[in-house]
């Protein structure tokens, strides 16, 4: 079955930056169609899209936070990442990645991660 | 960029149904998608595209899609549907998705 896990620091200072690890099983981000995004979601608050990255590499980010956003794969190890950089209080949320397939919604996700970020 | 617009609560007493809308410009035009997230969970998919159901979601969740609003229903509510429910799309004009502004669920 499909299963995805986010990792990453919990605290983060503000103008660092931020690495999560997306590591995923049950799927091959080499397979045509199949992508892996990454959401997060404020404390009570709505979900928002971050980015998204494509089993041919293409790339997709948010417009507004796009300056700041990069995502990579690594197909041999199943992982996905992504970096945001100069971190602010106000990005403090769970962070989640999950699976995208053939049809343009998210069918599987990870359980999410909290960062907080604060001197 | 595309903006999709939920009301931020709906209630309703069990064994009734609770339709929540999605608002977006041209909305009909889009395939919908829909999840449900309760508390302290990761959100989970319900409906896609307009109108299918996952494997292992009840017949209750039902999803519509016509001119500028998508409906999600559930039908026959029960106590376990509280819960957050959020609309997704693709916004192909500027490659990226979109998430509702989330409705709350509560049952009565």
């Amino acid at each position: 079955q499909i299963t995805l896990k986010e990792s990453g620091p919990t605290l983060v200072k503000p103008t660092q930056t931020l690495t999560l690890t997306c590591t995923f099983s049950g799927f091959s981000l080499s397979t045509s169609g199949v992508g892996v995004g990454w959401i997060r979601q404020p404390p009570g608050k709505a979900l928002e899209w971050l980015a998204l990255i494509y089993w041919d590499d293409d790339k997709r980010y948010s417009p507004s936070l796009k300056s700041r956003l990069t995502i990579t794969k690594d197909t041999s190890k199943n992982q996905v990442v992504l970096t945001m950089t100069n971190m602010d209080p106000v990005d403090t949320a769970t962070y989640y990645c999950a699976h995208e397939g053939t049809r343009y919604y998210f069918d599987y996700w990870g359980q999410g991660t909290l960062v907080t970020v604060s001197s | 960029s595309y903006v999709l617009t939920q009301p931020p609560s709906v209630s309703v007493a069990p064994g009734q149904t609770a339709r929540i809308t999605c608002g977006g410009n041209n909305i009909g035009s889009k395939s919908v998608h829909w999840y449900q997230q309760k508390p302290g969970q990761a959100p989970v998919l319900v409906v896609y595209d307009d109108s299918d159901r996952p494997s292992g979601i009840p017949e209750r969740f039902s999803g519509s899609n016509s001119g500028n609003t998508a409906t999600l229903t559930i039908s026959r509510v029960e106590a376990g549907d509280e819960a957050d429910y959020y609309c997704q799309v693709w916004d192909s004009s500027s490659d990226h998705h979109v998430f509702g502004t989330g409705t709350k669920v509560t049952v009565l």
